[in-house]
């Protein structure tokens, strides 16, 4: 099977602006989850999807939102960038149910100038 | 209550030797502790993982231990090859693991 991919790998965008990430689960797989890693932070969780809906939500500002598609593709939208959201966006799909891990994307690397 | 605390932040091992990276958790909700291993450039990549019904689980030269009461567990990698150079990121979530809390991160290098 495919690993999960997200597009694009790389990005520069400027304060204010907003951008719209990617990601591609394993075949199969329904849930699709959402993490920002920065060095000082580390690995923090933004949100969930499971068919279609958001099923958790971590403590990020209501700039950050996502969406989940019917065949189980899911986006993250940042509105109005700021350089603090200069991040490795990573994305991770799960199977659902009883099936607990979750296998991440290579992520997609944002800078905010 | 939500953390995970992890150490060392950094750990040297000579080629052959035991690495240990340790982590604390306070939420007694927690009920699936994966451990993670990141190399630059790559999204982190499952190691192992364990439930608290079990005090000790190995895959290879990998092994968790366990201790409920503590509510600590550890990551024991033997014979540490220069290819476990990476970084090492214990997490835990409650039942069903959709949202994972990770700790801080272990940047473990092996001299060859």
């Amino acid at each position: 099977k495919a690993g999960v991919t997200q597009t694009p790998r790389y990005l520069i965008k400027t304060r204010g602006q907003q951008v719209t990430l990617s990601c591609s689960p394993i075949s199969g797989h329904r849930s699709v989850s959402w993490y920002q890693q920065t060095p000082g932070q580390g690995l923090q969780f933004l949100f969930e999807y499971f068919s279609e809906t958001q099923r958790n939500k971590g403590n990020f500002p209501g700039r950050f939102s996502g969406r989940q598609f019917s065949n189980s593709r899911s986006e993250m939208n940042v509105s109005t960038l700021e350089l603090g959201d200069s991040a490795l966006y990573l994305c991770a799909s799960r199977g659902g149910g009883s099936q607990e891990t979750q296998y991440f994307g290579p992520g997609t690397r944002l800078l905010v100038l | 209550q939500q953390q995970v605390k992890q150490s060392p932040q950094s750990l040297i091992v000579q080629k052959g030797g035991i690495s240990i990276i340790n982590c604390a958790y306070e939420n007694t909700a927690f009920d699936y502790f994966p451990w993670y291993q990141q190399f630059p450039g790559k999204g982190p990549a499952l190691l192992i993982a364990i439930r608290p019904d079990v005090s000790e689980k190995k895959e290879g030269r990998f092994t968790i231990s366990f201790n409920k009461s503590a509510k600590q567990f550890s990551l024991h990698i033997m014979d540490s090859q220069p290819g476990d150079s990476a970084t090492y990121f214990c997490a835990a979530s409650t039942r069903y693991g959709n949202k994972l809390v990770f700790g801080a991160g272990t940047i473990l290098r092996v001299k060859s």
